[in-house]
């Protein structure tokens, strides 16, 4: 079954540095998508960005890209210059690719940023 | 502003009562989910449609049921509600096709508490 690990339940970051989420999943696909969502503390759920497993350049969306090794089975988010404004929840998801066809979500990491 | 809308925003009422909350999906997608948050928590499933017929179904409790109409949008009905059952309840919504692809966005979310 696939599965989608988030390992830093809470991190900090000074404002203006870059700072690295981690997720790593496991599945037996060839071919998946893996996307982040962040929750900021008023609750919706915001899709931050999206990374297919052919992808030959790790994604990017403006100060957000992804660190993706596909060897490694991770797809780490790396937020650059971050902003007060970046804190949040973050999860991380993948789709799966048999079956239902639902969306298997990290339990997330809790960022905050300090001015 | 993802597309998907869900009403009310907030919700406040009885243990054992029963509620409606409301979704509509994206212009163009044919796929809702259904996922519920509980305080500090993470994103649990609960139950996914898809032009009208039952595709997936997660934890979803028997004193929960869904449905999706034919113009796609979906309600979600609790019943006999429980303390317990204080939560974030997300819709989400894709166009329902099965590629690893196809990315999902979130409605705000409806805030239920009960008393």
């Amino acid at each position: 079954a696939q599965k989608i690990t988030q390992t830093q339940p809470g991190m900090f970051v000074q404002e203006k540095e870059a700072v690295t989420l981690d997720c790593t999943y496991d599945t037996s696909d060839q071919s998946y998508g893996l996307f982040w969502y962040k929750q900021p503390s008023s609750g919706e759920m915001i899709f931050l960005i999206y990374q297919g497993s052919y992808d030959e350049q790790n994604a990017t969306e403006g100060r957000y890209s992804l660190n993706f090794q596909k060897a490694r089975k991770s797809a780490n988010l790396v937020i650059s210059a971050s902003q007060l404004g970046d804190s949040a929840m973050y999860f991380c998801a993948m789709r799966e690719t048999k079956g239902t066809y639902k969306y298997i979500f990290g339990t997330g990491t809790r960022l905050k940023v300090l001015a | 502003d993802s597309g998907v809308t869900q009403t009310p925003k907030h919700l406040i009422t009885a243990t054992g009562q029963r509620v409606t909350l409301r979704c509509s999906p994206r212009s163009g997608d044919l796929s809702v989910y259904w996922y519920q948050q509980s305080l500090d928590q993470g994103l649990q499933f609960l139950i996914q449609y898809y032009n009208g017929e039952e595709r997936a179904k997660g934890n979803i409790l028997e004193r929960f049921s869904a449905q999706q109409f034919p113009d796609l949008h979906s309600e979600l009905n609790l019943s006999s509600l429980e303390l317990g059952d204080s939560a974030l309840y997300f819709c989400a919504s894709n166009s329902g096709g099965t590629g690893f692809t196809d990315t999902q966005y979130f409605g705000p979310g409806t805030r239920l508490t009960v008393l």
